[in-house]
């Protein structure tokens, strides 16, 4: 069964440095999208991707966050400088289209110390 | 029922038995609604969806039921079982896409033998 698949499984960083996420969508699918998930906390949306472009993004999502679809497989999330609060577990996921279902990954544990 | 922070409502059952969660969305213009369950250390799974213009949808051994009135979700899990403990998240559409989604904090299912 095609599924959404994250990598890292967990990541670790400093404070400051920058943090690219991974993510391969399954393969007919779409439309990207990235979500964030701290500990105790609800699922958030952070953003979405379509057309090699965003179109949706919420204010979580500031100049600190950036994605990209780099070739025709991967899709990444980048924190350029990654503070203590963005420790959480993020979600990539995918749909067919704008009116479906939209598939999660298996997330990626970020840890900022 | 809905919660915030640290304490997600639990919900006990006992296997063999059905399982109601319920769960109170907030934007009356949403038109789509969606159920997940995630197990610990994995991400969301979709479970089943619905349309506004709908007000049952019936799955594998799941069902869900929306009151548009009342702003109400619930999903219904027949002949629970051992391996539907976990979180079980609704989640309503955000904007245009059925992607974009904004969750609720959770209900904690835990199947007793």
């Amino acid at each position: 069964e095609p599924e959404v698949t994250q990598t890292p499984s967990h990541q670790v960083t400093q404070m400051g440095q920058e943090v690219i996420l991974r993510c391969v969508p399954i393969s007919n699918h779409l439309y990207f999208y990235w979500y964030r998930q701290i500990l105790g906390q609800k699922v958030e949306f952070l953003v979405s991707f379509y057309n090699n472009e965003i179109s949706e993004k919420s204010e979580i999502f500031d100049d600190q966050f950036s994605v990209e679809r780099p070739d025709g497989s991967n899709f990444t999330l980048k924190i350029r400088s990654t503070k203590l609060e963005d420790s959480a577990m993020y979600f990539c996921a995918s749909g067919v289209g704008r009116y479906t279902e939209a598939f999660f990954g298996q997330g990626t544990r970020l840890t900022v110390v | 029922g809905e919660s915030v922070g640290l304490h997600l409502p639990t919900l006990s059952v006992q296997e063999g038995d059905n399982s109601i969660i319920n769960c109170a969305y907030s934007n009356s213009a949403s038109d789509y609604f969606i159920w997940y369950k995630q197990e610990s250390g994995k991400g969301p799974q979709f479970i089943i969806d619905i349309r506004s213009n709908m007000d049952k949808r019936q799955g594998q051994r799941v069902t869900v039921l929306l009151n548009k009135t009342v702003k109400h979700l619930s999903l219904q899990i027949a002949a629970t079982q051992p391996g539907d403990s976990a979180v079980y998240f609704c989640a309503e559409n955000l904007g245009d896409s059925w992607g974009k989604l904004q969750f609720g904090a959770g209900t904690q299912v835990v199947v007793t033998p």
